[in-house]
């Protein structure tokens, strides 16, 4: 089955700073990849995916990007604000599996003012 | 946006009763629902894929006779915690996908 490694597990940046999350998967067939944000006792949120058909997606100061021949996907939050602060979770899974997600071990990203 | 509701949010129960937490798409309907486990600091696992209509896939290591699942509609999956124990405490989260996954507001289980 479907295996997902993410790092680091702790980031700590100070405001303004980029911060750059890294996963790898390990099925060759998973063909999509969201991102998800996590505050303290809330559900995760859905902030970027990516299919496998695109290599780069970005949205405002958030991107994504894909290697499917390394199989690894990667998170960059530019010009970090506290906001910002929360765990980060990288998954991977099919489309056409309804949801199906497997998750990495997620990473807690602290903004310093 | 689509949105998926979980209840109760919190729960307290004595250890060796069962308790039952629902899963519902409010404004579309999902064939299939899924079902995770969070424990403190940790990520999320997924325990099984829930069917409507038809029995509920576990994932390895997930016994099915401790956490039955039933999806008897296309709005309501749910999950029942059958003879709770305090190794079963934890934060428990459905999904349903409609053009993505949408997550419920989960479900803390203390098993007292």
């Amino acid at each position: 089955g479907e295996n997902v490694e993410q790092h680091p597990s702790t980031l700590s940046v100070q405001e303004g700073d980029s911060a750059v999350i890294k996963c790898t998967y390990s099925d060759s067939a998973s063909n999509y990849f969201p991102w998800y944000k996590q505050e303290l006792g809330k559900r995760p949120q859905l902030i970027i995916d990516i299919r496998s058909n695109v290599g780069e997606k970005k949205d405002q100061r958030i991107a994504v990007t894909l290697n499917k021949t390394a199989k690894h996907f990667s998170l960059h939050i530019t010009e970090t604000q506290p906001e910002d602060s929360a765990v980060y979770f990288c998954a991977a899974g099919l489309i056409n599996q309804g949801g199906k997600l497997i998750f990495g071990q997620g990473t807690e990203l602290s903004v310093k003012p | 946006g689509a949105v998926v509701s979980q209840h109760p949010s919190w729960v307290i129960c004595k250890s060796g009763t069962s308790v039952k937490i629902e899963c519902r798409s409010l404004d579309f309907q999902a064939t299939t629902m899924f079902w995770y486990r969070q424990f403190p600091k940790q990520s999320l696992m997924l325990m099984a894929t829930s069917n409507e209509g038809s029995k509920a896939t576990y994932e390895q290591g997930v016994e099915k006779d401790k956490f039955l699942i039933n999806h008897a509609s296309l709005t309501l999956s749910t999950l029942t915690v059958t003879s709770a124990h305090p190794e079963d405490s934890s934060f428990y989260i459905c999904s349903a996908r409609n053009h993505e996954a949408f997550f419920g507001q989960g479900t803390r289980l203390t098993v007292v």
